[in-house]
């Protein structure tokens, strides 16, 4: 069965630092990856995705993330954070095979942005 | 366009009571989700549908009935609230035409169960 895993609940991060954000899916195919941001109270906007064909893949505000498929991961990446970034951030790993578009979530990291 | 759109905003209940949420998209997608967010554990699907009058369950669709009798329009019903129930609901939308795009997602229902 697929899932996904982001095994930080809450990171810390000062601004202007860099960050990294964990995440590991278990999917027997190649999967399609999806970054998406929740600021408090609101939905959920979607930073990047990879489907296919570079490994490094280029998002919105700055981000990015690497797919690396001999660690199951897709973690996602910003050279400088910005105060604004402290949100909460969701992977997800879709079943392409499928005719359905589900989405598995992992369970969120919690950013928070030190001054 | 508006996207996805969700109503009511917030809705408290009392166990036993009943509603439905409305989910409404405007850029013809052909699927549509309904998912409840509730803290460490990320969104969880609860019933979906491929297109107008279809509906399946997806991973904790008990306590939960929807309807999809217009292809623009998803509803979620609570026929008998549980303080379990107390979540935040996502609605989303989705074409597939073009290959394995993105979710689109509404800005959310609080319901509180009392």
């Amino acid at each position: 069965a697929q899932s996904v895993t982001q095994p930080d609940i809450h990171i810390t991060v000062s601004e202007g630092a860099s960050l990294e954000l964990r995440c590991n899916y278990s999917y027997g195919a190649t999967p399609y990856l999806f970054w998406y941001v929740q600021s408090p109270g609101q939905g959920l906007q979607l930073l990047l995705k990879y489907f296919s064909g570079d490994t490094l893949v280029q998002g919105i505000k700055g981000f990015e993330a690497e797919f690396k498929r001999s660690q199951s991961s897709f973690n996602l990446r910003k050279p400088s954070v910005h105060w604004s970034d402290a949100a909460e951030y969701f992977c997800a790993v879709g079943d392409g095979s499928s005719n359905t578009g589900k989405l598995i979530f992992g369970q969120g990291t919690t950013l928070q942005v030190k001054p | 366009n508006a996207g996805v759109t969700q109503t009511p905003k917030f809705r408290v209940l009392k166990t036993g009571q009943s509603m439905t949420l409305l989910c409404a998209q405007d850029m013809n997608h052909e699927y549509m989700y309904w998912y409840r967010q509730d803290p460490g554990m990320g969104l969880r699907l609860i019933h979906y549908s491929v297109g107008e009058g279809t509906t399946a369950k997806g991973e904790v669709p008990d306590g939960y009935n929807v309807s999809r009798l217009k292809k623009q329009n998803f509803l979620l019903g609570l026929e008998s609230a549980a303080p379990s129930q107390t979540s935040v609901y996502f609605c989303a939308s989705w074409n597939r035409t073009g290959g394995f795009n993105e979710q689109y997602f509404g800005p959310g229902t609080r319901l509180t169960v009392t």
